[in-house]
């Protein structure tokens, strides 16, 4: 969806810099989701957030934090980036102020980060 | 926590045969089942969803089954087309406390040779 942009597209960088991946969407979706995709293990989710005011972590958070800045933008960022966080990176909306319990997310076109 | 296995993770089949994706699940509580295809350089996207009031839904050539009882519910393609080649990723979404967060699926590469 062109509704969900992800800035940059591309990244690579030096092991201990820090990285920050941006989100937006223009869908006017409560709810906003970071993933990771390494091959051969799917979409791995690594921090979510159901409004501004709520973030949760996901099942691989260490080493990541986020911040919603507002609730059309949620970014990434990697403090002190390490060579195993090369992978390549999705953001998500869904709606579900409006759509109820079981929604489907929508994505962004990714920003595919190398740290060297 | 949720868990979802899928298989097979590559899947190679002649153009105008079905392909079948299978995916299993561990809670019970689990309601809302999305598949998203995902072709090479893409985002994920979705191509049809169930929820578990139903036990079967139909998009033209996709369909896409669920078993409650046995906890699994598989994604069937007929009549594939080259253009089908992609990767193939099923999702479940426990509910709860925790609905709208879903867990994935390791994915499918289907190839589809013409």
């Amino acid at each position: 969806d062109a509704d969900v942009t992800q800035t940059p597209r591309n990244r690579i960088t030096k092991t201990g810099k820090r990285i920050m991946l941006e989100c937006s969407q223009t869908k006017g979706h409560d709810r906003m989701y970071w993933y990771r995709q390494d091959p051969g293990l799917g979409l791995r989710l690594i921090y979510y957030s159901f409004d501004v005011k709520d973030i949760n972590k996901g099942e691989i958070s260490d080493g990541y934090s986020v911040s919603r800045q507002a609730q059309a933008k949620f970014s990434l960022s990697l403090e002190s980036a390490i060579p195993n966080q090369t992978a390549l990176y999705f953001c998500a909306t869904s709606d579900h102020q409006t759509g109820g319990p079981n929604q489907p997310q929508h994505f962004g076109d990714g920003t595919r980060l190398s740290i060297l | 926590g949720e868990n979802v296995e899928q298989h097979p993770s590559t899947l190679s089949v002649q153009e105008g045969d079905s392909a079948v994706i299978k995916c299993t699940y561990s809670d019970s509580a689990s309601n809302y089942f999305p598949w998203y295809k995902q072709e090479l350089g893409k985002r994920p996207q979705l191509i049809i969803d169930i929820r578990s009031n139903v036990g079967e839904k139909k998009d033209q050539r996709i369909a896409v089954t669920l078993n409650k009882t046995a906890k699994h519910f598989s994604l069937h393609i007929t009549e594939t087309q080259p253009e089908d080649s992609a990767v193939y990723f099923c999702a479940e979404n426990a509910g709860g406390t925790s609905y709208g967060k879903l867990t994935f699926g390791q994915g499918t590469i289907l190839t589809v040779h013409p």
